[in-house]
């Protein structure tokens, strides 16, 4: 059974890098056809399509964070990762990896980031 | 990007009551959208695929359906574990887009 874990700093200061790993076990990153996903949700608010990662290493990201974001594979590590640039207040949130092709069926049970100075 | 509306934005019902939930897509998403259900202060979790295909280990008393753009997520006799805020998602295209979010909770 595939499970995914999030991990990074809860506290980023504003203008610096978001930097999130997503480490998945049960199962290689490498195999199947999945998009890795990055969902991120602000305290009391809905969801937002951050962007993916396909196995073969292509990227689709949310428009509205376009120019600041970035997503790699490290298939020896069996990980995948999320970078955020130039951060502000919006972007404190929930952070949240999945698994997923037409519909996310595996989520990490996400990780806190909080941007303050 | 496509714009999913969803509602209502909250609801209230007994155990036992029948529970529709509503998104409409601002455009054609043909059968690519999700239904989640997410419980506080945890991930979400797939309820529904492709519209009307339920995932495995959910209860056969959720269901799916579609009509042209609009979406329709039913519990057919809600429990007190369904206590919860319901998203739809659609991933016809990117940017994928989910639903402002259904709380329900028991009366």
């Amino acid at each position: 059974q595939v499970q995914l874990q999030e991990s990074g700093p809860g506290l980023v200061k504003p203008s610096q890098t978001l930097s999130l790993t997503c480490t998945v076990s049960g199962g290689s990153i490498s195999s199947g056809s999945y998009f890795w996903t990055w969902i991120r949700q602000p305290a009391g608010k809905g969801l937002e399509w951050v962007g993916r990662i396909y196995t073969s290493g292509s990227t689709s990201y949310n428009p509205s964070l376009k120019s600041r974001v970035t997503m790699s594979l490290d298939t020896s590590k069996n990980q995948f990762s999320l970078k955020l640039t130039s951060v502000t207040a919006a972007d404190t949130a929930v952070y949240y990896c999945g698994r997923g092709w037409t519909s996310m069926d595996v989520w990490g049970q996400g990780t806190t980031v909080t941007v303050s100075s | 990007d496509i714009q999913m509306t969803q509602s209502p934005s909250s609801l209230s019902a007994s155990v036992g009551d029948r529970v529709t939930i509503t998104c409409r897509a601002s455009q054609s998403i043909s059968s690519h959208l999700n239904w989640y259900q997410q419980k506080p202060g945890k991930a979400p979790n797939l309820l529904i695929y492709d519209a009307s295909r339920l995932q495995s280990g959910v209860p056969s008393r959720f269901s799916g359906s579609e009509s042209g753009t609009d979406f329709t997520l039913t519990i057919s006799s809600l429990q007190p574990e369904d206590l919860a805020t319901y998203y739809c998602q659609q991933t016809y295209s990117t940017p994928w887009t989910f639903g402002q979010g259904t709380k329900v909770e028991i009366k």
